[in-house]
């Protein structure tokens, strides 16, 4: 069964600086992951999506990287605002015989202190 | 440009009562699912349909059904509602029936069963 880790669950920086956000799952075997954020009393808003081929992706500010070999990704957003500020969430597809699965982690809760 | 679109916001339901959460998504994406949305226990998938008349089970189906009569609608009825159905209910839409596509998410639908 996939598990989709992500810690820490919480995480405050003060303005500017770079965050560091982890994600880790345990079946290597997956086609492809996707990064959201949400925030307080919204959906989720897709962010980043790594196909199982790549190594990482860009978009603005945001950068998220693959390692599938070692079962986790990374993403990065320079230079944080308060606007930042979020619960971001990382989700890996899995294409299986028993049916094809999308595997959410838990979050990671951030806040950019101005 | 509406996206899904999630309807009510937020409900408070007896235990026993039955209700419809409704939701409708206006790009014609032939994959649409719905989530639920606990602490501790991430996103977990309660039902979905690869396109109109086809629905399946997600993980926790047990007291939900669901029906897809147009690619557009897909409400998610609850059949007796128990206050282990408290939680927030999300639904999402993707464009093929590969939901690791890019997945667009409605609002959410807070539901309180008492």
């Amino acid at each position: 069964k996939q598990e989709v880790t992500q810690i820490p669950a919480a995480l405050s920086v003060p303005e500017g600086e770079n965050l560091v956000l982890n994600c880790s799952f345990t079946d290597s075997a997956i086609y492809n992951l996707q990064w959201f954020r949400q925030d307080p009393g919204k959906g989720l808003t897709s962010l980043l999506l790594i196909q199982s081929s790549q190594r990482e992706q860009t978009s603005g500010r945001l950068n998220a990287s693959l390692d599938k070999s070692s079962g986790r990704s990374t993403l990065y957003i320079a230079a944080s605002q308060p606007g930042d500020s979020a619960t971001y969430l990382c989700a890996v597809y899995l294409i299986k015989a028993a049916g094809n699965k999308l595997t959410f982690g838990g979050g990671t809760r951030v806040l950019v202190k101005p | 440009n509406a996206g899904v679109t999630q309807t009510p916001k937020f409900q408070v339901l007896k235990t026993g009562q039955s209700m419809t959460l409704q939701c409708a998504q206006d790009m014609n994406h032939e994959y649409m699912s719905w989530y639920r949305q606990d602490p501790g226990m991430g996103l977990r998938l309660i039902h979905y349909s690869v396109g109109a008349g086809i629905t399946d089970q997600g993980e926790v189906p047990n007291g939900y059904n669901v029906s897809r009569s147009t690619t557009e609608d897909f409400p998610l009825r609850l059949l007796s509602a128990a206050p282990s159905q408290t939680s927030v209910y999300f639904c999402a839409s993707s464009n093929s029936h590969n939901p690791g596509n890019t997945i667009y998410f409605g609002e959410g639908s807070w539901l309180t069963v008492v």
